[in-house]
């Protein structure tokens, strides 16, 4: 019953493609994260924005990583060349601006860098 | 160092008994503490949330109790059913972005 909506689900690179993952929002939410979730079920943040504007990011996603957040466009998370070990999952949340707001998550993009 | 930790790794309860999930956390600057609940496929859920100006959130049968002197807070699931099988969350929300910082996970099962 997510309302975060993330396209596809499953995503199959060889190594050194690109990978591109979309994700639509909750309808209103401002705010958006992108997190990867390890095959050790850790997560690792990777970016958020707030409407179009990136909030803050880690230094992996400046070089390979690139994410956007296009006013009336789906959010989309891309790697430029894969590497095996970005095999993991995606998972794209929002939540409305402002303190005490907990992020909904989407169902996830599943990458495999084979 | 590990801003969140979680114990214990695993659980296992029987139907009807009470699942305690244990969160402790190192930056006293967190201030809200969401849960989620992770089936195997499936993105992680909002469960239930507790704001650090509460010691206690309760939601049906599943209830948070929060020690902010300690930065510590619990997860009490009580009545557990086997579809409460699942991998439980505690993440810590920084006051300014909502970033959150997860703990490893407690996976849980409940057997009938």
């Amino acid at each position: 019953n997510s309302k975060v909506i993330q396209t596809p689900r499953y995503l199959v690179k060889g190594q050194g493609q690109k990978a591109k993952m979309r994700c639509i929002p909750e309808k209103g939410h401002p705010v958006v994260f992108w997190y990867q979730q390890n095959k050790n079920n850790e997560f690792k943040f990777l970016i958020n924005f707030q409407n179009q504007e990136v909030l803050q990011q880690i230094d992996m996603t400046e070089k390979r990583f690139s994410a956007e957040c296009p006013s009336n466009s789906p959010c989309s998370l891309e790697i430029q060349s894969s590497e095996a070990g970005d095999s993991a999952l995606y998972l794209c949340a929002s939540s409305l601006r402002g303190r005490n707001q907990a992020p909904l998550f989407g169902e996830g993009t599943r990458l495999s860098v084979l | 160092q590990q801003q969140v930790r979680q114990s214990p790794q695993s659980l296992t309860v029987w139907e009807g008994e009470t699942a305690i999930l244990n969160c402790s956390y190192e930056d006293s600057t967190f201030n809200y503490f969401p849960w989620y609940q992770q089936f195997p496929g499936e993105g992680p859920a909002l469960l239930i949330s507790i704001r650090s100006v509460s010691d206690k959130k309760e939601d049906g049968r599943f209830t948070i109790f929060f020690n902010k002197r300690e930065k510590k807070l619990s997860l009490h699931i009580t009545d557990s059913q086997p579809g409460d099988s699942a991998t439980y969350f505690c993440a810590a929300s920084e006051a300014n972005t909502g970033k959150l910082t997860f703990g490893d996970g407690t996976v849980l099962t409940v057997k009938p």
